[in-house]
C-alpha cells in the first residue's frame, strides 16, 4: 500500500492568513492526489483533484501543487468557513488517505 | 441534485453479518464507479471497496478483503456493501462515494453515512 504522511496534524490561522499543508506519498503517485475538507459532523468534500485541479464550486483560494511523493494545499486568505478537517487523498487503484490536518482560525 | 443516502447500519456482535445499502439520485448511476469509505470514530478516513459501472472492475482493501463483497444493482441505482465476520475494528461511519469521471480514483459525492457498530 502507497502511505500517505500528511502535515502539520493541527494549524491555527489569523483571518486573511496564507497556509499551506503538506503530503508525502511513500512512493511516486504521478499527481494522482486530491485534497479534502471536512466539516465537522458532515462528509468530505472534493476541493482538488489531479494535484492542482479545483473542483468545481470550490473558492479560488484554494489551490493545489506538487509532484512525484511531495504534494501542498494552499489557502490564500484563511476565512471563518475554511475552519476544519482537512485529508489528501492518493487516488491510486488501491486508494489511501492522509491522517489529516484540523485547521482553527486563530 | 446528486444525493447518495445510505442505510442499513447498526449493531452487531462480532462474527455477525450486516448489508449496507446506497441510494443514488441526480445522475445516471449506470455511468459511474462507486465506492465504499469508512471513518471510524475519531479517525482518519479508509477507502474499503470500489465497483466499477458495470461492475466489471471490483477492488477491495486488504483489511477487509474476503470478508465484505460491494454490489450494485444498475436499475434499482442501488449500491451494495455485504459484510460478514464482522470485527471491533469494523466500527465506523461507512461513506458510499461516487467516482470522478476524469481519472484516477477520487470521489466527487458522497452520502451522509450510515453508522455500523460492532460489540456484544
Amino acid at each position: 500500500d502507497i502511505q500517505m504522511t500528511q502535515s502539520p496534524a493541527s494549524l491555527s490561522a489569523s483571518l486573511g492568513e496564507t497556509i499551506s499543508i503538506e503530503c508525502r506519498a511513500s512512493e511516486d503517485i504521478y499527481s494522482n492526489l486530491a485534497w479534502y475538507q471536512q466539516k465537522s459532523g458532515k462528509s468530505p468534500q472534493l476541493l482538488i483533484y489531479a494535484a492542482n485541479r479545483l473542483q468545481d464550486g470550490v473558492p479560488s483560494r484554494f489551490s493545489g501543487s506538487g509532484s512525484g511523493t511531495q504534494y501542498s494545499l494552499k489557502i490564500s486568505g484563511m476565512q471563518p468557513e475554511d475552519e476544519g478537517d482537512y485529508f489528501c487523498l492518493q487516488g491510486s487503484k488501491f486508494p489511501t488517505f492522509g491522517g489529516g490536518t484540523k485547521l482553527e482560525l486563530k | 441534485e446528486v444525493q447518495l443516502v445510505e442505510s442499513g447500519g447498526g449493531l452487531v456482535q462480532p462474527g455477525r453479518s450486516l448489508k449496507l445499502s446506497c441510494v443514488a439520485s441526480g445522475f445516471t448511476f449506470s455511468n459511474y464507479g462507486m465506492n465504499w469509505i469508512r471513518q471510524a470514530p475519531g479517525k482518519g478516513l479508509e477507502w474499503v471497496a470500489y465497483i466499477s459501472s458495470g461492475s466489471s472492475y471490483i477492488y477491495y482493501a486488504e483489511t477487509v478483503k474476503g470478508r465484505f463483497t460491494i454490489s450494485r444493482d444498475n436499475a434499482k441505482n442501488t449500491l451494495y456493501l455485504q459484510m460478514t465476520s464482522l470485527r471491533s475494528e469494523d466500527t465506523a461511519l461507512y461513506y458510499c462515494a461516487r467516482r470522478l469521471n476524469y481519472g484516477g480514483y477520487y470521489f466527487d459525492y458522497w452520502g451522509q453515512g450510515v453508522m455500523v457498530t460492532v460489540s456484544s
